[in-house]
């Protein structure tokens, strides 16, 4: 079965700092990653998804993540933290069951970015 | 593009009620997939809908029941309401049920009462 773990509910960073938001999955075969972020009351957006393709997947509002199957990880990063980075970031994983397909999401990371 | 839309937005029920959720995909797409979102948790999937069918389903009572129509709308429902039914849920559509990219609408935040 298809599952994923994200360490951290809580990342707290400066503006300008790093941004650092880990996710592990299990996966029996080649998975479908995403992350997502969903602002206070509203509905969850994508950032950036990974189908096979390049292992570095650049996303919106500079995000990026790498792919790296040897660790099972797909780790979320942004270079500079902005005062609106400052959401609630869901990981996921596509899987696919008699041809179609659904996704199993992570508890979910909040993250703060202070002045 | 309107994108995902649902409603109501917010609503409140008392326990054993029954509730009807409501969702309109995004233009070009046929697929809908329901998800329930407790407080503090990540989404966790209800059930998908395509060609007027429910075509696979998550770990929940059948209670929670659905419907797709020709327009490709969706409705959610969940009878004889529990405390624990309280959640944001949200329905997410796709260009049919290969592609795994899902748009997700505001959600309709549920009080159970």
């Amino acid at each position: 079965a298809q599952s994923v773990t994200q360490l951290g509910s809580h990342v707290s960073v400066s503006e300008g700092a790093l941004v650092l938001l880990r996710c592990n999955y299990s996966s029996s075969v080649p998975p479908y990653l995403f992350w997502y972020v969903q602002y206070p009351n509203q509905g969850l957006q994508l950032l950036l998804k990974y189908t096979s393709a390049a292992t570095l997947v650049k996303g919106i509002n500079g995000f990026e993540a790498e792919f790296k199957k040897s660790e099972t990880s797909f780790h979320l990063t942004k270079p500079s933290a902005h005062m609106s980075d400052a959401a609630e970031y869901f990981c996921a994983v596509g899987t696919f069951s008699g041809g179609y397909n659904k996704l199993i999401f992570g508890a979910g990371t909040r993250l703060a970015v202070h002045p | 593009d309107a994108g995902v839309t649902q409603s109501p937005t917010h609503l409140i029920k008392t326990r054993g009620q029954q509730v009807t959720l409501r969702c309109s995909p995004k233009s070009g797409h046929d697929t809908v997939s329901w998800y329930q979102q407790a407080l503090g948790q990540g989404p966790q999937f209800i059930f998908q809908y395509y060609e007027e069918e429910e075509r696979q389903r998550g770990n929940f009572p059948d209670r929670f029941s659905g419907h797709q129509f020709p327009n490709y709308s969706s409705e959610l429902n969940v009878n004889a309401l529990l405390l624990g039914d309280s959640a944001l849920y949200l329905c997410a559509s796709s260009k049919g049920t290969i592609n795994t990219e899902a748009f997700f609408g505001q959600g309709t935040r549920l009080t159970v009462v």
